[in-house]
């Protein structure tokens, strides 16, 4: 299994800033994901990381409110843009090799915005 | 739309005792099925998947039951240990890479 560092673990912003998480992995992955888990709910997928290209957002989900980068085959960052109280979410990163298999995830962002 | 759905938010079991925890999902496209567990201010982690061309996967401690018909699949956890106390979620995919989650049962194993 591959091993996921995320960073920050967790930070609390002002309203209206932005933040940036890097995702670092330890070997060479095909696909990265990020999610978010609101307070009390379920994973949701954000967007695929797409090395050397434009991210896949799914739909509720822009780039300009969560533009992606991922330069290379183990690492992506996510921003969370103009932030409100309502991305108090926590952010995590996840690698898989392919369709059905299982995918590793980071220990999470915790994000709160006051 | 929740395709994936755990309707036990918690579950409470007795240390040595068996733990079952059920999953139902709405999509018939789905076709791999995963466990994750999770502690707090720590990732989900994996625990078994099972292929929709089977109906039983075992690990360990671990056994996940699939019943396509029904649309539900069950992690039975045996004997439960005081570890076990965590977040488990069931979570699908549909020939692809993507991963729908359920909202997650609060297992709590009593000593």
């Amino acid at each position: 299994s591959a091993v996921i560092s995320q960073k920050p673990s967790r930070d609390i912003c002002q309203r209206g800033t932005s933040l940036t998480i890097q995702c670092q992995v330890d070997s060479q992955v095909t696909m990265m994901f990020w999610y978010r888990q609101q307070p009390g709910q379920s994973l949701t997928l954000i967007a695929t990381a797409n090395q050397g290209s434009e991210a896949t957002y799914e739909s509720g989900f822009v780039i300009d409110k969560f533009p992606i980068s991922r330069p290379n085959l183990t690492f992506s960052t996510l921003t969370v843009s103009n932030m409100s109280p309502e991305d108090s979410s926590i952010y995590l990163c996840s690698v898989a090799q392919g369709a059905r298999t299982e995918a590793f995830f980071g220990q999470g962002t915790r994000l709160t915005v006051v | 739309d929740q395709q994936v759905k755990q309707n036990s938010p918690s579950l409470s079991v007795q240390e040595g005792r068996i733990s079952i925890l059920n999953c139902d999902y709405t999509n018939s496209m789905f076709d791999y099925f995963l466990w994750y567990k999770k502690y707090p201010a720590e990732g989900p982690t994996f625990l078994i998947s099972i292929s929709s061309i089977k109906d039983k996967n075992e690990d360990g401690r671990f056994t996940v039951f699939l019943n396509k018909s029904a649309k539900h699949l069950s992690l039975h956890i045996v004997p439960s240990q005081p570890g076990d106390s965590a977040v488990y979620f069931c979570a699908a995919s549909a020939n692809d890479y993507k991963l729908s989650f359920g909202a997650g049962t609060t297992v709590t194993v009593r000593a």
